[in-house]
């Protein structure tokens, strides 16, 4: 079946460091790909989101790009700040089952003063 | 447009028991979906409601039911609590297809003793 795998954190940085957090999918279709952020106590909050192969999504300086040949969807920054500190899941939902989402484990970033 | 909300925010049942939770998606989306998340577990699936039609259901027992009404509000019930059953119980909403973005509620807490 599907899968997502991510990197484990927890990922400790410093302020204006830059950040990437790997992420790769196991899909047999071809499916949407998403970042989402949980701050402590809160819900999830979609980041950013690639519909399909070599789109690029990107919000808030986090950048994200689809890649199908490496079946891959890294998330980056240039420059992170103390409020970057959050768990960061990929996600992946395929258009044949619906509004499923499946979610790599999760990857916690710390990032200090 | 309100967000998603989600009741009772946190609730503490013993093991035997039954509890429902309750998700009001956002106005105009006719699809919520159902998520546990713990900290061994991660972010899964427990099911997808479309007009009140049940379209896609994870790997949970049949403890764990839900419902959607015509207004699009949906709950879960879990019967016979048990203790591994404690997670926060996210709801999510989206107007319909696997490519729109899922709106999250703040979950429901939910401890079993």
């Amino acid at each position: 079946g599907d899968s997502v795998t991510q990197m484990e954190g927890p990922v400790t940085l410093s302020e204006e460091a830059f950040l990437t957090i790997n992420c790769t999918y196991t899909a047999t279709g071809y499916p949407s790909l998403f970042w989402y952020v949980q701050y402590p106590g809160e819900g999830l909050q979609l980041l950013l989101k690639a519909t399909k192969a070599d789109d690029k999504g990107s919000n808030k300086g986090f950048e994200a790009t689809y890649r199908k040949e490496t079946t891959s969807f890294h998330l980056e920054k240039g420059s992170v700040q103390v409020s970057d500190s959050a768990v960061y899941f990929c996600a992946l939902s395929d258009r044949n089952q619906g509004g499923k989402l499946i979610f790599g484990q999760g990857t916690e970033l710390s990032v200090k003063p | 447009k309100a967000g998603v909300t989600q009741t009772p925010r946190y609730l503490i049942k013993t093991r035997g028991q039954q509890v429902t939770l309750s998700c009001s998606p956002i106005s105009g989306h006719r699809s919520v979906s159902w998520y546990q998340q713990t900290p061994g577990q991660g972010l899964q699936f427990l099911f997808e409601y479309f007009s009140e039609t049940q379209r896609n259901k994870g790997n949970f027992p049949g403890r764990f039911s839900g419902r959607q009404f015509s207004n699009s509000r949906s709950e879960m019930n879990v019967s016979t609590l048990e203790l591994g059953d404690s997670a926060l119980y996210l709801c999510a909403s989206t107007e319909d297809s696997a490519y729109n973005e899922q709106f999250f509620g703040p979950g429901t807490r939910l401890t079993v003793l």
